[in-house]
């Protein structure tokens, strides 16, 4: 069965800094990994999705990247700002047909100005 | 706005109510999801709906019952839950099982 780990649980960074979020899944065999975003009291927004072919994926300030023989995947976010933060899940979806994805705890990341 | 609208945003109930949650989405997709996110736990699938057909049931407590009229709405009827039925309710939906997934900005139900 799959799971999903996320480390730290919770981070709290200087504005500006620049910092990586772990996630680590225990079954290499993915058909891809998605990070989302999560303000309070709101729904998830996807950030980056990256193929299980893929090594790393980009959008603006945020970089994923994904090594899936050993299991993990990390988000880099370059010169933090308050706006970032929220609340970040990682997500892995089986490739063992319609697998559904399976998320965890998530990092809950501050940003103080 | 994210395409995917639930209602009611908050829902307190007794254990003995009956009410139901609603999901509406506009952006043509065929997948629909029910998720629960609890405190301190992972997101948890409930349902999965492809095409109108219930394709997954994470083995959800009969007290909740979805269903599907058509690929645009989808609903969650609550019936006798249990005060650790609380938690923040996501509805979803992607244009198919393996696409990327569209979330609502949830409902918050209270059980007293």
């Amino acid at each position: 069965k799959q799971e999903v780990t996320q480390i730290p649980a919770a981070l709290s960074v200087p504005e500006g800094e620049n910092l990586v979020l772990n996630c680590s899944f225990t079954d290499s065999a993915i058909y891809n990994l998605q990070w989302f975003r999560q303000d309070p009291g709101k729904g998830l927004t996807s950030l980056l999705l990256i193929q299980s072919s893929q090594r790393e994926q980009t959008s603006g300030r945020l970089n994923a990247s994904l090594d899936k023989s050993s299991g993990r995947s990390t988000l880099y976010i370059a010169a933090s700002q308050p706006g970032d933060s929220a609340t970040y899940l990682c997500a892995v979806r089986g490739n063992s047909g319609n697998t559904p994805l399976v998320f965890g705890k998530g990092t809950r990341l501050s940003v103080i100005a | 706005e994210t395409g995917v609208t639930q209602t009611p945003r908050h829902l307190v109930m007794g254990m003995t109510n009956k009410k139901s949650l609603k999901c509406e989405q506009h952006l043509g997709h065929n997948a629909m999801y029910w998720y629960k996110q609890s405190a301190k736990k992972p997101l948890e699938l409930m349902f999965v709906y492809n095409f109108k057909e219930q394709t997954e049931n994470n083995s959800v407590p009969s007290r909740f019952s979805p269903e599907c009229p058509n690929s645009s709405h989808l609903f969650l009827h609550l019936h006798t839950l249990q005060p650790e039925d609380s938690a923040l309710y996501l509805c979803a939906s992607s244009q198919d099982l393996l696409q990327p997934q569209h979330f609502g900005d949830g409902t918050r139900l209270s059980i007293l």
